[in-house]
């Protein structure tokens, strides 16, 4: 009954290749995210959606690419990996009320821990 | 955008020890909250608590909104609390900001 998942929990991939991350929420939340913990432990958000909506899009770069089939999914595809990719990325939900403010909490998933060599 | 400062950067105590965490913000915030990431690198909900005082067992949590700070206090320290605390705070919608974090070292 886990209420936010990741596939895969742990990823290495060499330079140049193409993968993706999965995330669930079985929440009923309306607002899902995409963070990145870089390896001196700092959190930044990338990326949220609203109902498959896309709200928020950092500076990130356009190889990246999240993509929401519906509100329950938000998968995060990756192009042309490049070593500076190598993080853990959270995903994230919560639920928004209306006008998009969220005040409740932000729930988060195990992490995938992504390793490019 | 909205600065958050997290102190100390890093604490070492023994067990039994009572510790408090500090978060500074720069800007009002609807929403704040304190987060454990675990030796597992598991990030676990502690407090929801953009204004108040909260208690969960050894664990409370205070936010001064007006003053644009929180503090986090663990009683009673046990090994299973050491990692690394996070607060978080709302930048605009949805958007949550987090500080660097303290690491947390509780030795037997």
């Amino acid at each position: 009954d886990t209420a936010v998942s990741q596939t895969p929990k742990y990823l290495v991939t060499q330079m140049g290749n193409d993968k993706s991350i999965k995330c669930e929420q079985n929440l009923g939340h309306d607002t899902m995210y995409w963070y990145k913990q870089d390896s001196k432990k700092f959190l930044k958000i990338m990326f949220s959606y609203n109902n498959k909506e896309l709200i928020i899009n950092e500076t990130v770069p356009n190889r990246f690419s999240p993509k929401s089939p519906d509100k329950a999914h938000l998968n995060l595809h990756i192009n042309s990996l490049e070593l500076g990719d190598s993080a853990v990325y959270f995903c994230a939900s919560s639920q928004a009320l209306s006008g998009g403010r969220s005040s409740y909490e932000q729930y988060f998933g195990p992490g995938t821990r992504l390793t490019v060599t | 955008g909205i600065q958050v400062e997290q102190s100390p950067p890093d604490l070492i105590l023994q067990e039994g020890a009572n510790s408090t965490l500090r978060c500074n913000f720069s800007d009002s915030v609807n929403n704040l909250q304190w987060f454990h990431q675990n030796p597992w690198g598991q990030l676990i909900n502690l407090f929801y608590i953009p204004s108040g005082t909260k208690q969960n067992g050894r664990l409370s949590a205070t936010t001064v909104a007006t003053e644009r700070y929180s503090l986090l206090y663990i009683s009673s320290s046990q090994t299973t609390d050491s990692g690394v605390y996070f607060c978080a705070v709302e930048e605009g919608a949805q958007k949550l900001v987090f500080g660097q974090g303290t690491r947390l070292t509780i030795n037997p």
